[in-house]
C-alpha cells in the first residue's frame, strides 16, 4: 500500500512561476525524501528532510515537513521548462528501513 | 562511475516465456531493490536485498524471483511471464549503512508481455 499520497496529481504552470506540490503520509517517519523522474528515465533524489526538521532548502527547492499533520510540501521557485517531470515523495519509517513511494505529481512547465 | 545500470532497456515477451532482468551498481552499496512502475500506481517494491547474501519480499513479489549474485549485481527473474507483468522495472541501490535509505535508480526496463 502507498504510504505517501501526492497532491495535486497534475500541475501545469508558466515558466517563471512557483510550483507547490504536497505529500501526505499515514504513519510516523524517520525521514521524507523527494525524487524527480523525467519522462522515460529513472528517479533522481532531490532532497531529504528528517523528522526533527521543519524546513530545508536546496537551490530553488524548498521542502517543509509538518509531522503533526503528517504532510510535506515541495516548492520549486522560478520554474523552468526543464523542471517538467514527475515528482515523488518517499518515506522512511525508521532508520535503515526501506522507502515507500507515493503516486507522484506530474508537473508541466510551459515555456 | 556508471551508477546503476540495467539490461535490457526494452523487452517484448509472449505469455509463458521467461526472462531475467539484470542490474549492476558500482557505488559499493550494500542494498539493492527491484520496483515496478505502473500508470497511476507509483513505484511498488517487488524484492530487495539489504546486503549481499540476503533477499526479502516487498509489496508485490508474486511471479518473480531474485538473485543477489554478489555485492554489485541483483537480478530479477520472471519464470512464466503474464500480461499483468507488463510494466516498467527499475533497479535501485542504497547505502543503508549510512543510516538513511537514499536510493539511486537505474534507467529502467520497459517490458511488454503479449
Amino acid at each position: 500500500s502507498q504510504q505517501g499520497e501526492e497532491d495535486p496529481q497534475a500541475l501545469s504552470i508558466q515558466e517563471g512561476e512557483n510550483a507547490t506540490m504536497n505529500c501526505s503520509y499515514k504513519t510516523s517517519i524517520n525521514n521524507l525524501q523527494w525524487y524527480r523522474q523525467n519522462s522515460g528515465r529513472g528517479l533522481v533524489h532531490l532532497i531529504l528532510i528528517r523528522s526533527n526538521e521543519r524546513e530545508k532548502h536546496s537551490g530553488r527547492l524548498r521542502v517543509t515537513l509538518d509531522t503533526s499533520k503528517k504532510s510535506s510540501s515541495l516548492l520549486i521557485t522560478a520554474s523552468r521548462a526543464a523542471d517538467t517531470a514527475s515528482y515523488f515523495c518517499a518515506t522512511e519509517r525508521s532508520s535503515g528501513d526501506k522507502l515507500t513511494f507515493g503516486t507522484g505529481t506530474r508537473l508541466a512547465v510551459r515555456p | 562511475n556508471a551508477g546503476v545500470t540495467q539490461t535490457p532497456k526494452f523487452q517484448v515477451l509472449k505469455t509463458g516465456q521467461s526472462m531475467t532482468l539484470q542490474c549492476a551498481q558500482d557505488m559499493n552499496h550494500n542494498s539493492m531493490y527491484w520496483y515496478r512502475q505502473d500508470p497511476g500506481m507509483g513505484l511498488r517494491l517487488i524484492y530487495y536485498s539489504a546486503s549481499e547474501g540476503t533477499t526479502d519480499k516487498g509489496e508485490v513479489p508474486n511471479g518473480y524471483n531474485v538473485s543477489r549474485l554478489n555485492k554489485r549485481e541483483f537480478s530479477l527473474r520472471l519464470e512464466s511471464a503474464a500480461p499483468s507483468q507488463t510494466s516498467v522495472y527499475f533497479c535501485a541501490s542504497s547505502d543503508l549503512g549510512a543510516g538513511t535509505d537514499t536510493q539511486y535508480f537505474g534507467p529502467g526496463t520497459r517490458l511488454t508481455v503479449l
